[in-house]
């Protein structure tokens, strides 16, 4: 079946350092690929997205490539902020099914420390 | 645009309880889902339905659980005779059907405590 992967957390960082989130994958076909990320308090709210392999999601300076070669869809940021600290969800869906579940990875919980 | 709504936003019951959560999706969507998250994990699929039709149910859902959405907009999920292990978040999301990923918005949540 379906499963995403992704690194354990809670991921620490000094204001201003890089983000790297690692996340694989594991399905037959073409997957869609997405990114959520739930803020304290708040619900899910999508990130970014990539539906086709090579494709680069982008949203509020994170970026993510779809790399089918090495089932990847690792999550990215040049320079972090205290307002990122949030839990982040990798996930994916079987369109080319037809199927709409979306199966998520287990979250990794970022803190950006000023 | 009033985003994905979901009530109550906590329940606590007691094990036995039958309990209903209502959904209203956004207003143009004709997919809505629920989900199950418990503490430290992923959200979970539950089912989904495409207007009034339920197309897609995982084995998570046990004949316990009922979900409906009778005219295409709102959705009602039961839980009869609750059970601690029933205690988790239950979450809705809808999306605009179409193209090759169509995005799903998801609500705040219900919060159920099974005591």
């Amino acid at each position: 079946g379906n499963s995403v992967t992704q690194m354990e957390g809670p991921v620490t960082l000094s204001e201003e350092a890089f983000l790297t989130i690692n996340c694989t994958y594991t399905a037959t076909g073409y997957p869609s690929l997405f990114w959520y990320v739930q803020y304290p308090g708040e619900g899910l709210q999508l990130l970014l997205k990539a539906t086709k392999a090579d494709d680069k999601g982008s949203n509020k300076g994170f970026e993510a490539t779809y790399r089918k070669e090495t089932t990847s869809f690792h999550l990215e940021k040049g320079s972090v902020q205290v307002s990122d600290s949030a839990v982040y969800f990798c996930a994916l869906t079987r369109m080319d099914t037809g199927r709409r579940a979306l199966t998520f990875g287990s979250g990794t919980r970022l803190q950006v420390q000023p | 645009d009033t985003g994905v709504s979901q009530n109550p936003r906590h329940k606590i019951t007691k094990r036995g309880q039958n309990v209903t959560f209502r959904c209203d999706p956004i207003s143009e969507h004709n997919r809505l889902y629920w989900y199950r998250q418990t503490l430290g994990q992923g959200p979970e699929f539950l089912t989904y339905f495409q207007n009034e039709a339920q197309l897609e149910k995982s084995r998570l859902l046990s004949d316990r659980f009922s979900a409906e959405r009778p005219k295409g907009s709102f959705s009602t999920l039961e839980i009869q005779r609750t059970e601690q292990g029933d205690s988790a978040m239950y979450l809705c999301a809808s999306s605009l059907a179409g193209g090759r990923a169509d995005t799903q918005y998801f609500g705040p949540g219900t919060r159920l405590t099974v005591l």
